[in-house]
């Protein structure tokens, strides 16, 4: 089956600091999120973007689909970014389009 | 607009006791799923329904039953709890391919 890496696996950031989050995959996808885990456990959705380029405040993503990753940018990084962002794909429409997970980025930003 | 909702937060089951977990979303969306959220092993489809009154199996289904008699509601139900179920389970629901997910439910099974 498709597979997923994200890295890094963990990252520390001092506020203010930029960061790079990368999302690798092992086949092409009809379906790329990126969501951020709070540290309560909730699962916020960032983008829905299979290919091309998006951005939300500080937050951007980029999927270059036809090389199999998506990146996501944080800039200007606050405390309440901290938690896990995970990226996940849906590959077909085999068991519903299920979204398969990959093992997250810890992301920890100090004040 | 509440999206997905999921009922209850917390739950501590024993030992070959029964529950239901009900998602509920008021976006009329024809798909949902459930998952599950162990550490190391992310998140895991168990069940999905792709509209009201059909289901299917997922990844890891045994163990779990599930119904969506209604479109706004997909129940999962333990009827014999094992400590392999204790996890976070969530919902979701899609109209396409984009997926949106409830709050969560923590099941600890002693």
């Amino acid at each position: 089956g498709i597979q997923v890496e994200q890295s890094p696996p963990d990252l520390i950031l001092q506020e203010g600091a930029n960061s790079t989050l990368r999302c690798n995959f092992s086949d092409s996808v009809n379906n790329l999120q990126w969501f951020h885990q709070n540290p309560w456990g909730q699962l916020i959705n960032l983008f829905y973007i299979p290919s091309g380029t998006k951005q939300n405040g500080r937050l951007s993503a980029t999927t270059v689909a036809t090389e199999r990753y998506s990146l996501l940018y944080i800039s200007s990084s606050q405390t309440t970014d901290s938690g896990v962002y995970f990226c996940a794909v849906g590959h077909s429409y085999n068991q519903g389009g299920k979204l398969i997970f990959g093992q997250g980025t810890e992301l920890s930003v100090k004040p | 607009n509440a999206g997905v909702t999921q009922t209850p937060k917390f739950r501590v089951l024993k030992t070959g006791q029964s529950m239901t977990l009900l998602c509920a979303q008021d976006m009329n969306h024809e798909y949902m799923y459930w998952y599950r959220q162990d550490p190391g092993m992310g998140l895991r489809l168990i069940h999905y329904s792709v509209g009201e009154g059909t289901t299917a199996k997922g990844e890891v289904p045994d163990g779990y039953n599930v119904s969506r008699l209604k479109k706004q509601n997909f129940l999962l139900g333990l009827e014999s709890a094992a400590p392999s179920q204790t996890s976070v389970y969530f919902c979701a629901s899609s109209y396409g391919w984009e997926q949106y997910f409830g709050p969560g439910t923590r099941l600890t099974v002693t």
